[in-house]
């Protein structure tokens, strides 16, 4: 069965300052990865995603996650944070098991952005 | 990617009453998924709803507690039925978009129910 972690339930960090989430998963079978971005009171927006090639993935907005398969990790980095940054994020696995994707969401990293 | 548009956004219930969340989507898609997102926690797949056969539920969740209709491609309801307080969360609903370009799972803005 998949599973996704997400160890920091809460990051605390400066404005400008760079930041790392962590998401490690498990998974018998190859695997997509995601982080999804949800705002105050707002719904789930994609963040990035791996379906394949390069390990390196970048978001519109400066986020970039990196795919290593032998750590099983697909951490999210930012080299310099915004308050706008402030939001909840979700690491995800989508993996197929007797035909049927299953989607698995992990227990969320929120992310404040302090001035 | 699709557009989902789900309502209503909020609402506070009374115990023992049901609210059917309604999800439109602007394009035709084959399943749809239904989630809870409990406060502070993460999202918890509560079904997926195929158009012309029975929703599949996951562990945990049944279909008394959590009717779905899906009657087109387009479209789909949840109702959370007999409501508690532990009813109290988000639901969102969501479609998976299978271009390559787009794949990933497009959200709903989510249902904020609140029950007293």
């Amino acid at each position: 069965a998949q599973s996704v972690t997400q160890l920091d339930s809460q990051v605390p960090v400066f404005e400008e300052a760079p930041v790392e989430l962590r998401c490690n998963y498990s998974s018998s079978v190859s695997v997509y990865l995601f982080w999804y971005v949800q705002y105050p009171n707002q719904g789930l927006q994609l963040l990035l995603k791996y379906l394949s090639g390069s390990t390196l993935v970048e978001s519109i907005n400066g986020f970039e996650a990196e795919f290593n398969k032998s750590q099983t990790s697909f951490h999210l980095r930012k080299p310099s944070v915004h308050i706008s940054d402030t939001a909840e994020y979700f690491c995800a696995v989508s993996a197929t098991t007797s035909g049927t994707y299953k989607y698995i969401f992990g227990t969320g990293t929120r992310l404040k952005v302090l001035a | 990617s699709a557009v989902i548009s789900q309502k209503p956004s909020r609402d506070i219930c009374q115990r023992g009453t049901s609210l059917t969340i309604q999800c439109q989507v602007d394009s035709q898609v084959t399943m749809m998924f239904w989630y809870r997102q409990q406060p502070g926690q993460s999202l918890t797949l509560i079904a997926t709803a195929n158009q012309g056969s029975e929703a599949t539920y996951e562990s945990g969740f049944v279909i008394d507690k959590f009717p779905i209709s899906r009657p087109n491609l387009t479209f789909s309801t949840l109702t959370v039925s007999n409501m508690s307080p532990e009813d109290s969360s988000i639901y969102l609903c969501s479609v998976e978009d299978l271009g390559r370009a787009n794949y990933g799972y497009t959200f709903g803005s989510g249902t904020r129910l609140t029950v007293v």
